[in-house]
């Protein structure tokens, strides 16, 4: 079946450190999509791209960086400059013009 | 600038009665409206969508929304709730430009059937 894949499902962070993000799609979808999730603030963007080796920031970049090197794959990296990274981090991919996102399960990031 | 607003962080209904989750929004043009359920610890997942056509839609799980243009709505509602519906439910609208298929999310309402 095809869908988006998110791993890992949990993930523990030490003070200091990056950490990735992996999201792969079987879709064939163009676009992918990083949100980030915090009870009470709803979703908000991290990074999309729209096409291979091309990627935007969205309203929270600060702290993370992504790739987009293969169609299917979209990597997030949180990086020792995000202050607040623990959170709930959700990928999506959709297909443009097709109106729409697929969304992974998620990743739960907790710095310890 | 666009936005999409719910209103209710938590809406509390009894099993068997119909069930509304309020959303309005504001965007240039013509809107592009979706409203997502997410599970506990879960992505989200597609309910439905309004692109053109009749107001009224229907989507999954047998609920449906309303587009009123007029007041900027897109309220989502189900005649009969069922307790398993108790989940997080997020309305978004398409953002502007639409050069892109970005989408602008609501906070979420809460949505708890109670038996």
């Amino acid at each position: 079946d095809g869908g988006i894949t998110q791993s890992p499902k949990y993930l523990f962070r030490k003070e200091g450190q990056n950490v990735t993000l992996s999201c792969e799609q079987n879709l064939n979808h163009d676009a992918m999509y990083w949100y980030r999730q915090d009870p009470g603030q709803g979703l908000r963007l991290i990074y999309y791209s729209q096409i291979v080796n091309d990627f935007q920031k969205g309203d929270i970049a600060e702290g993370y960086s992504v790739s987009r090197e293969k169609k299917e794959s979209f990597p997030l990296t949180v990086t020792s400059a995000q202050k607040n990274p623990t959170a709930f981090y959700l990928c999506a991919s959709s297909n443009l013009g097709r109106y729409g996102y697929t969304f992974g399960s998620g990743t739960r990031l907790t710095v310890v | 600038a666009q936005s999409v607003a719910q209103p209710e962080d938590q809406v509390n209904v009894a099993e068997g009665n119909p069930l509304t989750v309020k959303c309005t929004y504001s965007v240039s043009g013509n809107p592009y409206l979706f409203w997502y359920v997410q599970y506990p610890n879960r992505g989200l997942q597609f309910l439905l969508k309004y692109i053109t056509g009749d107001n009224l839609v229907k989507g999954s799980y047998g609920f449906e929304a309303e587009f009123n243009k007029s007041q900027t709505s897109f309220h989502l509602k189900k005649p009969s709730a069922l307790v398993s519906d108790s989940a997080l439910y997020f309305c978004a609208v398409r953002a502007t430009p639409y050069n892109t298929d970005k989408l602008i999310f609501g906070t979420g309402t809460r949505l708890q059937v109670f038996p």
